[in-house]
């Protein structure tokens, strides 16, 4: 089962500018992570925000959780070709099945 | 270099026939996974181990089978009654929950 949800589905922009992604998901979580996959390559883990966190910075990437509406937003500052790829948000449920649930990714086109 | 080899990166199987994909690892992780990612779509668990000797199924387990018999190794077997076995493999591994490390993925395709 899909566990969480992102939109858009893809987002094109121009290099220099902010993407924004979003992911909602449907049951309590302990954490959000986000991963990127670049074309026909494995996942790379590129933040984790925690249940009791609201915000979180990684260099040129900001996360944020709000848990009352079951969602959480990706921002990508300054954007370069180089961060064309599929974004992906996964969590945990804070129930007994632990296992981590990822969405069905944003496709992000950074254009030179 | 630490990390996790699949292989082999793209392998074709025919009708009837059962398959199997590698993953090795050298990172030290008790816990191994085993997703599948069809075109546009997000990783569905197929299967996953926290511990040698033992492994759970995930949400779509039919039609594989694994084995973990070392820490550093969880081989994937694409049975043949897995109907619709083309997809973008991929294993990963890790301490805890808290971050995947992932393999650059078996693109399986049938005949």
């Amino acid at each position: 089962s899909q566990q969480g949800e992102e939109d858009p589905q893809a987002l094109s922009i121009q290099e220099g500018e902010n993407a924004t992604m979003n992911c909602s998901y449907k049951t309590s979580i302990n954490n959000l992570q986000w991963y990127r996959q670049n074309s026909g390559r494995g996942l790379v883990h590129l933040i984790l925000i925690r249940s009791n966190e609201r915000e979180k910075h990684s260099g040129r990437l900001r996360v944020t959780l709000d848990t009352s509406k079951k969602s959480s937003s990706l921002l990508i500052t300054a954007s370069r070709a180089a961060d064309t790829a599929s974004y992906f948000c996964a969590s945990i449920s804070s129930g007994s099945a632990r296992q981590l649930t990822f969405g069905s990714g944003t496709q992000l086109t950074v254009l030179p | 270099d630490g990390g996790i080899t699949q292989s082999p990166k793209y392998l074709f199987r025919k009708e009837g026939q059962n398959v199997t994909l590698s993953c090795e690892q050298n990172l030290n992780h008790d816990a191994m996974y085993w997703y599948r990612q069809d075109p546009g779509q997000g990783l569905r668990l197929i299967y996953y181990s926290q511990i040698v000797n033992d492994f759970q199924k995930g949400d779509i387990a039919e039609g594989y089978s694994v084995s973990r018999e070392k820490k550093e190794s969880f081989p994937l077997t694409v049975t043949s009654a897995q109907k619709n076995p083309t997809a973008f493999y991929l294993c990963a591994s890790s301490a805890t929950w808290e971050k995947l490390f992932f393999g650059s993925g078996t693109q399986l395709s049938v005949l």
